[in-house]
């Protein structure tokens, strides 16, 4: 157990639809890390936030968003899901913005869009 | 942006032999080099990483080594355990983390 937490554990959804993915870092880690993994893409990092504020970003579509909030966890939101947006989206935590911090991953959200 | 190769796709060896995987990178201003592990339904774990100013790094079984001039890093894994089975990933940063695809090693008993 990494001490990263993600619910939902699994999301059914239909397309066009809304979600929002919720992670909760490791005790005292400041920065949050979004990655999709899908059988087609591989593993992508989508978003990086330290301490409230966007850090880096990678390949997330302007449909998605995220947010880091004063307690550091963090939410990431899908709209007008389509079918390809089916993934398994896990976040990380680490300790500072560092990029060499070991990350730690959640469990991991599995979307299915149907 | 970067571009990360990883080579081979899929790895079947013999328990006790080694394993070497392979990924290129294309930027040459990338300067971090971590490897990932997933075991089948599990979330990816760090196992090994290596700083563009570092040429070889070694953990136990596990070694990392790095030729900046070819802009290539492999990882090795020597004395192969089943336990070793699982997903392998390699990822180069430059502002932001790009991974490769991904082989699937598979350890023989």
């Amino acid at each position: 157990d990494s001490g990263v937490t993600q619910t939902p554990k699994h999301l059914i959804t239909a397309t066009g639809q809304r979600v929002t993915l919720r992670c909760s870092p490791r005790s005292g880690d400041l920065s949050v890390y979004w990655y999709q993994q899908s059988l087609d893409q591989g593993l992508q990092f989508l978003i990086q936030y330290y301490n409230g504020e966007e850090r880096a970003k990678g390949n997330i579509l302007e449909r998605f968003s995220a947010q880091q909030f004063p307690d550091l966890h963090s939410e990431l939101n899908l709209s007008s899901l389509e079918l390809g947006d089916s993934a398994l989206y896990f976040c990380a935590s680490s300790s500072s913005g560092r990029f060499t911090d070991t990350q730690y991953f959640g469990p991991g959200t599995r979307l299915t869009v149907l | 942006g970067e571009n990360v190769e990883q080579h081979p796709s899929t790895l079947s060896v013999q328990e006790g032999d080694s394993a070497v995987i392979k990924c290129t990178y294309s930027d040459s201003a990338s300067n971090y080099f971590p490897w990932y592990k997933q075991e089948l339904g599990k979330r990816p774990q760090l196992i090994i990483d290596i700083r563009s100013n570092v040429g070889e790094k070694k953990d136990q079984r596990i070694a990392v080594t790095l030729n900046k001039t070819a802009k290539h890093f492999s990882l090795h894994i020597t004395e192969t355990q089943p336990e070793d089975s699982a997903v392998y990933f390699c990822a180069a940063y430059f502002n932001k983390f790009y991974f490769g695809s991904g082989t699937k090693l598979n350890v023989k008993p």
